[in-house]
């Protein structure tokens, strides 16, 4: 059965740093695509980024590039998206999910990683 | 960018059909899928590549693409469909992945 399980929620400081996690499981985690979207309080989904883990191809939005970072580690089946430093902006749910294989549509999705950054 | 327009809200009563909207520059040319989210929960995919419905949606569950317009019609609605609905293509010439704003679909 493939599974994507998140990290769970998070709460910070603005200025802090932050890296939450998104585990594979049930597949091949080297052969398909892991994207990252944001959704806000009360707001519609964001595509952030995309990884291919396979070689750690990346591709950001316009609007999150430069502002976070997206890795995987092949040896953990793990996805993971970074912040060096949060703002209060940044408070959302956020979600990994799966790639189709031979689509471009979104077959799997973690449970979502609520990030909560307050002074 | 490419840009994906859809209705914020639309109602119907149970047991009619829903039709929810997705306007973007010639759509009609790429791929189009549509999730399902409710309160709490994570998107669920509906409907991929304009009309192709994975296991376990049901067939009430379709959807069409052409020109300028992509839909999705949910028939004979339920309670249960009371949901946010969302749009999504692959924009080729930016490699970019990009979500409709969003439609909540209310059964009255």
């Amino acid at each position: 059965e493939v599974q994507l399980v998140q990290s769970g929620a998070e709460v910070k400081k603005p200025g802090e740093s932050l890296k939450i996690s998104c585990k594979g499981s049930g597949y091949s985690f080297t052969s398909y695509w892991i994207g990252w979207v944001r959704q806000m309080p009360g707001k519609g989904l964001e595509w952030m980024g995309i990884i291919y883990p396979g070689d750690s191809d990346t591709k950001y939005s316009p609007s999150f590039q430069g502002q976070v970072t997206i890795s995987a580690d092949k040896s953990t089946s793990t996805a993971s998206l970074q912040w060096s430093s949060l703002k209060a902006s940044d408070t959302a749910m956020y979600y990994c999910a799966r790639q189709e294989g031979g689509s471009t549509y979104l077959d799997y999705w973690g449970q979502g990683t609520l990030v909560t950054v307050s002074s | 960018s490419y840009v994906l327009t859809q209705p914020p809200s639309v109602s119907v009563a149970p047991g009619q059909a829903a039709r929810i909207t997705c306007g973007g520059n010639n759509i009609g040319s790429r791929p189009v899928h549509w999730y399902q989210q409710k309160p709490g929960q994570a998107p669920v995919v509906v409907v991929n590549d304009d009309s192709v419905r994975p296991s376990g949606i049901p067939e009430r569950f379709s959807g069409s693409n052409s020109g300028n317009t992509a839909t999705l019609t949910i028939s004979r609605v339920e309670a249960g469909d009371e949901a946010d609905y969302y749009c999504q293509v692959w924009d080729r010439s930016s490699d970019q992945r990009v979500f409709g704003g969003g439609t909540k679909l209310t059964v009255l």
